[in-house]
């Protein structure tokens, strides 16, 4: 039971245009939601994060919304770049500043940025 | 800082056998995660520590799987006996205030 879905596997999209992964969940109980990003070999690193009081956060070229009645939330890449290929992770939580309590993560979907 | 250690960075074992995956986490964190990576689940949580103290292990597949933390810098996940559907990357993570941090993983293959 996936209680959070990320259900695009796989997204490519042109250098300098805009990336959307999105991510739904299930669990009317998070109120924290957090990005990861992954490259080949190494471990997941954080990326940005919201908190279910917020609708938006913004962090330079990486903005989240989240719209808490359709349990969505989606991470703008704008603009994409080479570099920013890699499998990202949506997690959430369910502890208030959830960031030391437990993650639960989709499956990730892999970003590739085409030159 | 040299973050979370987890060794070995690759293990291929035959089915049947012990395998043991060790993590080091970063000096201060009060809590550290078992995470492991297939391709069918993504990342799964198995269990996690907060002051050294088991808080959930309900991720653990089954019996064949325990986990310690004997003490704040060092936790091992033990698979005994191994089987191939075992296969995975295992990650640990640990966490503070300020967020998680992940090893680099554990690539795992029970032939």
């Amino acid at each position: 039971d996936q209680q959070v879905k990320q259900n695009s596997p796989s997204l490519s999209v042109q250098e300098g245009r805009i990336s959307i992964l999105n991510c739904d969940y299930t669990n009317s109980m998070f109120d924290y939601f957090l990005w990861y990003k992954k490259y080949p070999a190494e471990g997941p690193t954080f990326l940005i994060s919201i908190s279910s009081i917020k609708d938006k956060n913004e962090d330079g070229r990486f903005t989240v919304f989240l719209n808490k009645s359709a349990k969505h939330l989606s991470l703008h890449i704008v603009p994409s770049q080479p570099g920013d290929s890699a499998v990202y992770f949506c997690a959430a939580s369910s502890n208030s500043g959830g960031s030391n309590y437990k993650l639960t993560f989709g499956k990730g979907t892999l970003l590739t940025v085409n030159p | 800082d040299a973050g979370v250690i987890q060794s070995p960075r690759h293990e291929v074992t035959e089915m049947g056998q012990e395998v043991t995956l060790r993590c080091k986490p970063i000096s201060g964190h009060d809590y550290l995660f078992w995470y492991r990576q297939t391709m069918m689940r993504g990342l799964e949580l198995l269990i996690y520590f907060n002051n050294n103290v088991p808080i959930d292990d309900s991720g653990m597949p089954e019996d064949r799987f325990s986990a310690k933390m004997p003490n704040a810098s060092f936790s091992t996940l033990k698979i005994q006996p191994s089987e191939p559907r075992d296969s995975a990357v295992y990650f640990c993570a640990s966490s503070s205030t300020y967020g998680y941090t992940f090893g680099s993983g554990t690539r795992l293959t029970v032939v």
